[in-house]
């Protein structure tokens, strides 16, 4: 089973910065079937990235996804207030097995 | 658009067994399979397995093997998670999401089960 290992666990940032996400894998994600979802309290997921890189319907062009292999980013470019949330990584390359990252909580400093 | 629909909030005894559903509409139910992914009080999102609903093929998460089974109707476009012999630890929200093995563009709204004697 791929471990995935995100980091930091907590982010405080204001408005305005950039946030850099990291998800690192115990071992390759074939493919680069790597996804990103934003979670808010008391909501579902929203899949933000698949395949590393390519933005989900509707996503706004300041988040953008990158990596391959075992390592993979996400960034916000200019956080917006909305965007403060959890973030988890998931890679869904090891078939049968899907797993997810244990999270970056996302605060406003 | 696309929308995926579950059963309401369960409160179980330990040792019973859960059913939530999931309604699905707004795309062509056979051509997706449907993931199910918990999240206990608090803490991250854990895969519990999937099903196709072409063919019902389904692949469940190791620790969950013997105690969980995904079923669909094609019918009436509905997938089901069944969970049998509740411990206090499978005590979360249940989500559903469309995709198979792959990433889960849609989600369902949760369904919350307790389990408490």
């Amino acid at each position: 089973e791929i471990v995935l290992t995100q980091s930091p666990g907590t982010l405080s940032l204001s408005p305005g910065e950039r946030a850099t996400l990291s998800c690192r894998a115990s071992q390759s994600v074939s493919s680069s079937y790597l996804a990103w979802y934003q979670q808010k309290p008391g909501q579902a997921p929203r899949l933000l990235i698949y395949g590393a890189s390519s933005r989900a319907t509707g996503i706004p062009d300041r988040f953008s996804g990158s990596g391959s292999g075992t390592d993979f980013t996400l960034t916000i470019s200019r956080l917006e207030p909305e965007d403060f949330a959890v973030y988890y990584c998931q890679q869904y390359g090891s078939s049968p097995r899907i797993t997810f990252g244990q999270g970056t909580r996302l605060e406003i400093k | 658009q696309v929308q995926l629909v579950q059963s309401g909030a369960e409160v179980k005894k330990p040792g019973a067994s859960v059913k939530v559903s999931c309604k699905a509409s707004g795309y062509t139910f056979t051509s997706y399979g449907i993931s199910w992914v918990r999240q206990a009080p608090g803490q991250g999102l854990e895969w519990m397995g999937w099903i196709s609903a072409y063919n019902g093929n389904t692949n469940y998460a190791q620790k969950l093997q013997g105690r969980v089974t995904m079923t669909t109707d094609t019918s009436t476009s509905t997938a089901y998670m069944e969970l049998r012999s509740l411990r206090s630890d499978d005590t979360a929200v249940y989500y559903c999401a469309r995709g198979a093995d792959t990433a889960m563009g849609n989600w369902g709204q949760g369904t919350l089960v307790t389990v408490s004697s």
